[in-house]
């Protein structure tokens, strides 16, 4: 079972440029995550989709951070403008969510440089 | 606010050695209980979990204690290895919703 796939694995750009992360999670899964790890802490969720939709984006910041799920598989994470704050690793995971397995698999992430 | 807490931050234990990792949490919805291991430049993976209706969950050298009274639950590595110094994260999750993480146990095994 192929595992959950994102890219790039590493960028850096400069404070105010954009960046788009992307995600491809276990083929069924229908729930999908997109957490942020900062350096020695543990991942803090941005958002959660069930298949297409928004479960919990309270967490995200909406002025710069934006993110989408077309037609339930892949998902695409944008941060714009990015602030030095935003250095960290992207996480994204899926889950079959059903009764009995709520089992979240994670990709290596993404590590974003802000400089 | 944390949801859940995690102690110790740090821990250093002797090859062979128990490695002991405390996690607590306050909402009572919580009923998954994961434990992940992560190595440096990977993503968090599975280790063990457990749900609230048992108190403990062994698979091999790994044991999850589960208090559900205390609201307290802890990781235990029997033997430990050298190949065991990872970061560890508690996390919880009530079903259908976000997991919570804990901030994390960076654990060296010393051979």
């Amino acid at each position: 079972e192929a595992g959950v796939a994102q890219s790039p694995r590493y960028k850096i750009i400069e404070k105010r440029q954009s960046v788009a992360f992307w995600c491809n999670p276990i083929s069924g899964h229908a729930t999908l995550y997109w957490y942020q790890q900062i350096l020695g802490q543990g991942p803090k969720l941005l958002i959660q989709f069930q298949n297409n939709g928004v479960v919990d984006d309270s967490q995200l910041p909406k002025d710069r951070f934006s993110a989408e799920r077309l037609k339930g598989v892949d998902s695409t994470l944008k941060i714009q403008p990015a602030k030095l704050e935003d250095s960290a690793v992207y996480l994204c995971a899926s889950s079959l969510m059903v009764v009995g397995n709520t089992e979240a698999f994670f990709g290596q992430g993404t590590r974003l440089t802000v400089v | 606010q944390q949801q859940v807490k995690q102690s110790p931050q740090s821990l250093i234990v002797q090859k062979g050695g128990i490695s002991i990792i405390n996690c607590a949490y306050e909402n009572t919805a919580f009923d998954y209980f994961p434990w992940y291991q992560q190595f440096p430049g990977k993503g968090p993976a599975l280790l063990i979990a457990i749900r609230p209706d048992v108190s403990e969950k062994k698979e091999g050298r790994f044991t999850i204690s589960f208090n559900k009274s205390a609201k307290q639950f802890s990781l235990h590595i029997m033997d430990s290895q050298p190949g065991d110094s990872a970061t560890y994260f508690c996390a919880a999750q009530a079903t259908g919703n976000q997991f919570y993480f804990g901030t994390g146990t960076s654990l060296t095994v010393i051979p």
